[in-house]
């Protein structure tokens, strides 16, 4: 079992759908979760950082976190051209071996058409 | 406020050389981490330190080493470059358990 896992995608919207990504992890003990947008030859950067069970909403942005399910997943509403990129899940390790180690998924390669 | 800043930008390299990729951040982070990204895939962590003294392996460690003598600088060595380590670098630092930011990256390319 991969430590992080996303819906394999590609995933292509129309302008102004809500798209949404998931993405599963592995360690149980993890407490800290992110979401990283990376458009093609640029570095990844954060779009959302969430710690506690439940939705955080950041503008047009939401991440849902389900601890029990080891399950997080990130909704954009309202998608924009401009939102075209990949997104990347990342989890950081906190018990035994993978203490401090931030692991990322694959990523999810996002399209949204006018 | 330079943020994680990695040199060079951009190398080619001869199979069987050696270099060194430089990293160092300047916001007093504990958390540094080495990714490489091949194209049309995500970052596979190479290694990765909680604090100065002290390092660990990832995903991929072979044919690479690091040190972290203090805490804003993580070097990352690659010995006897292979064909295979053609790759996107990217050095990134956090605070603890907290988000992590990325340096610009170094495009190399061994041949």
């Amino acid at each position: 079992q991969k430590e992080v896992e996303q819906n394999s995608g590609p995933l292509s919207v129309p302008e102004g759908a809500i798209a949404s990504l998931n993405c599963t992890y592995s360690d149980r003990v993890s407490q800290s979760f992110f979401w990283y947008r990376q458009y093609s030859g640029k570095s990844p950067e954060l779009i959302m950082s969430i710690y506690s069970n439940g939705d955080k909403e950041d503008g047009r942005f939401t991440a849902q976190l389900n601890k029990a399910s080891q399950y997080v997943s990130l909704l954009i509403r309202d998608s924009q051209p401009s939102d075209s990129a990949t997104y990347l899940c990342a989890v950081i390790g906190a018990g035994g071996t993978s203490y401090g180690k931030l692991t990322f998924g694959q990523g999810t390669i996002l399209t949204v058409h006018p | 406020n330079a943020g994680v800043t990695q040199t060079p930008k951009f190398r080619i390299l001869k199979i069987g050389q050696s270099m060194t990729l430089q990293c160092t951040q300047d916001m007093n982070h504990n958390y540094m981490y080495w990714y490489r990204q091949d194209p049309g895939m995500g970052l596979k962590l190479i290694y990765y330190s909680v604090g100065a003294g002290i390092t660990d392996k990832g995903e991929v460690p072979n044919g690479y080493n690091v040190s972290r003598s203090t805490t804003e600088d993580f070097p990352l060595r690659l010995e006897l470059a292979a064909p295979s380590q053609t790759s996107v670098y990217f050095c990134a630092s956090s605070y603890r358990d907290t988000e992590a930011f990325f340096g610009q990256g170094t495009r190399l390319t061994v041949v």
